[in-house]
């Protein structure tokens, strides 16, 4: 059964910084892409970041380019996100989302419980 | 950048139909997907590449796709469709992931 665990998340001051993880397990967890979305309090979905499996490829949202790198550690089977420069408007639930295979790409199939990040004075 | 619209919501009775629909200049060239989401929990998807249902997701969900609109649709609607139901799909590029602002269903 695929498990996504996301850890990290907290309370941070305006140009801090916090690194977010996402503990995989349940599938060959360096076969699949993997995202960042996030959700604002009482908001809609964002989507911030994608990485490939093998890490060639790394997109971002405008919103949080320049900011947020993400990265993983397949011998870890684990993802992150590295959030530098936050802002008030970063505060949210980040979920972890597994990409689908091949065509289902990119649909998210699978999506960790999320982890929330506060930023705020 | 690139921009998903959905209406932000839509009311039904049980037993009807509810329809909520999805506009975007790259659909005709990405597929949709569609997620449901109740308060306090994680998105689930209940439709990918415009129309397949996944295993485990109620036949009353359908979805259906037209130029630059997708629409999902849910028959004989349930109290427990009462949830936000959003739309993602890519850019022309298919490098960036992008989200509708998500649409409240509310079963009257």
């Amino acid at each position: 059964e695929v498990h996504l665990v996301e850890s990290g998340g907290g309370l941070v001051k305006p140009g801090g910084s916090l690194r977010l993880s996402c503990a995989a397990s349940g599938f060959t967890f360096t076969s699949c892409s993997m995202n960042w979305v996030r959700q604002a309090p009482g908001k809609g979905l964002e989507w911030v970041s994608f990485i490939s499996g093998g890490s060639n490829y790394k997109y971002y949202a405008d919103s949080v380019k320049g900011r947020f790198t993400i990265s993983r550690d397949n011998a870890k089977n684990s993802l992150y996100l590295q959030m530098n420069s936050l802002r008030a408007e970063d505060t949210a639930v980040y979920y972890c989302a597994r990409e689908g295979f091949g065509e289902l790409s990119p649909s998210l199939d699978y999506w960790g419980q999320g982890t929330l990040v506060t930023v705020s004075s | 950048s690139y921009e998903l619209t959905q209406p932000p919501s839509v009311s039904v009775s049980p037993g009807q139909t509810a329809r909520i629909t999805c506009s975007g200049d790259a659909l005709p060239k990405q597929f949709a997907y569609w997620y449901q989401q109740k308060p306090g929990q994680a998105p689930v998807m209940v439709i990918y590449k415009d129309s397949e249902r996944p295993s485990g997701i109620p036949e009353r969900f359908s979805g259906s796709s037209s130029g630059r609109t997708v629409t999902l649709t849910i028959s004989g609607v349930q109290a427990e469709d009462e949830a936000d139901y959003y739309c993602q799909s890519a850019d022309s590029s298919g490098k960036y992931r992008v989200f509708g602002g998500g649409t409240k269903l509310t079963v009257l």
